[in-house]
């Protein structure tokens, strides 16, 4: 089976300190959406790439938070810097960007910012 | 934040039984989905819907496209231990862009066996 796979899957760091996550993407999938989850907010999208390119990141907190498709096969969440109020679990998902291709999503990394 | 209303919260029920839950929205979609998450783990999807009225079935789960196109259900027979997780409604609004999909507030199943 196909899979999207996300890394690293758990994170812990310190307030201040640049957070960087890494998701590759199923093997033709041209979609890429990065996801939040919290108790609170339940999954909030945070950004979406369409072909590599940056076509919804209205989700994200632009001063800290960017997101970047160097390559198909990598998509990459930086944060910095990282406040504890980042503590969540990102997600990353992927599709082929039809109607009838639903999202497939990866098992997350679970950031705890002290 | 969810724009889906999904309910309920949360189940407790006794193996054996059977479960129904529910999203309903405002607005149109054109697509519903149903994902299952396990703890630690990322939402997997469990059955896709694309045309109002469509029952479709995934083994002991089951789940239809409203006809008015702004509600779905999932029904869940015989629970077993194993469905323990939380179940999520998606959909898809008008514009058929997967940007548009939007996600229920979870409904989380506990199974005693």
């Amino acid at each position: 089976d196909a899979r999207v796979t996300q890394t690293p899957r758990h994170k812990v760091t310190e307030m201040g300190q640049e957070v960087t996550m890494r998701c590759q993407p199923i093997l033709g999938h041209n979609t890429v959406f990065w996801y939040r989850q919290t108790m609170m907010q339940g999954l909030e999208l945070l950004a979406y790439f369409r072909n590599r390119a940056p076509l919804d990141d209205s989700g994200m907190p632009k001063d800290r938070f960017s997101a970047e498709m160097p390559d198909a096969t990598l998509a990459t969440l930086k944060i910095q810097p990282s406040e504890p109020r980042d503590s969540a679990v990102y997600f990353c998902a992927s599709g082929l960007g039809q109607l009838n291709s639903p999202l497939h999503f990866g098992n997350g990394t679970r950031l705890t910012v002290t | 934040g969810q724009q889906l209303n999904q309910s309920p919260q949360s189940m407790f029920i006794q193996e054996g039984e059977d479960v129904s839950m529910n999203c309903t929205s405002s607005s149109i979609f054109n697509t519903w989905l149903w994902y299952k998450q396990d703890p630690g783990e990322g939402p997997v999807l469990l059955i896709a819907l694309y045309k109002a009225g469509e029952l479709t079935s995934n083994g002991r789960l089951t789940a239809q496209f409203g006809i008015t196109r702004k509600d779905s259900f999932l029904n869940i027979s015989a629970s077993i231990p194993s469905d323990v997780g939380i179940y999520f409604c998606a959909g898809h609004g008008a514009t058929y862009n997967n940007n548009d999909m939007r996600f229920g507030a979870g409904t989380r199943l506990t199974v005693k066996p």
